[in-house]
């Protein structure tokens, strides 16, 4: 069973677009981690968000954990082709060790 | 610095027969985890090792072992394949365990069972 919803579970857009993505839970995380995987790789991470309402921006993506700690967002400004891959949200709480992931978004950009 | 590598990358097996697969860590990390991704899947939790000892395990039945060796890499080792358990297999890489601050994956090793 997946602890994590991730959403859209597919998205196509042309280059140039905004576009964002979620990831929600009926549960509190203590920190959250955005990962993008692209085909033949493993994933690659993005970003960690530990306080509620925390935004992070790296280059054209802005992360946002909710004010809550149960869901978070990614927004893509401007997309490009090289964004495309597989976004995946994780988390582990306290002093668990392993990360849970959701079934995450398959985003395609074309140019 | 080095990452985490992964070998085979590529493996095919019969159904009943055994694998292992290697992994060896980012220079100065001394946990590995291992997650088994099904197509259209996230990664799913498998084991993992701290110290040269599991420290953990997910869902999956006995026949998935593993090793850690002293130089912190390790080896998954899954008897009697089935069917199933065609997946990419992904292995992890951190400092003391914690995942609260992401892990450095390997490339995986795409393992089909037919």
């Amino acid at each position: 069973t997946q602890l994590l919803e991730q959403s859209p579970q597919f998205l196509s857009i042309q280059e140039g677009e905004n576009l964002t993505v979620y990831c929600n839970s009926s549960s509190v995380f203590s920190s959250l981690q955005w990962y993008r995987q692209e085909p033949g790789e493993g994933p690659v991470l993005l970003v960690t968000v530990v306080t509620g309402g925390e935004v992070k921006k790296l280059k054209r993506l802005t992360f946002q954990f909710g004010d809550a700690r149960k869901d978070s967002s990614l927004h893509i400004t401007a997309a490009q082709p090289g964004d495309t891959g597989l976004y995946l949200c994780s988390r582990s709480g306290g002093s668990n060790y392993k990360l849970t992931f959701g079934k995450g978004t398959l985003l395609t950009v074309n140019p | 610095e080095t990452g985490v590598t992964q070998s085979p990358t590529h493996l095919i097996k019969t159904r009943g027969q055994q694998v292992t697969l290697r992994c060896s860590s980012q220079s100065g990390h001394n946990t590995v985890s291992w997650y088994q991704q099904a197509l259209g899947q996230g990664p799913q939790f498998i084991f993992q090792y701290y110290r040269e000892e599991e420290n953990g395990r997910g869902n999956f039945p006995p026949r998935f072992s593993g090793l850690q060796f002293p130089n912190y890499s390790s080896e998954l080792n899954v008897n009697a394949l089935e069917l199933d358990d065609s997946a990419l297999y992904l292995c992890a890489s951190s400092f003391g365990g914690r995942g609260d601050y992401g892990y450095t994956f390997g490339s995986g090793t795409r393992l089909t069972v037919v």
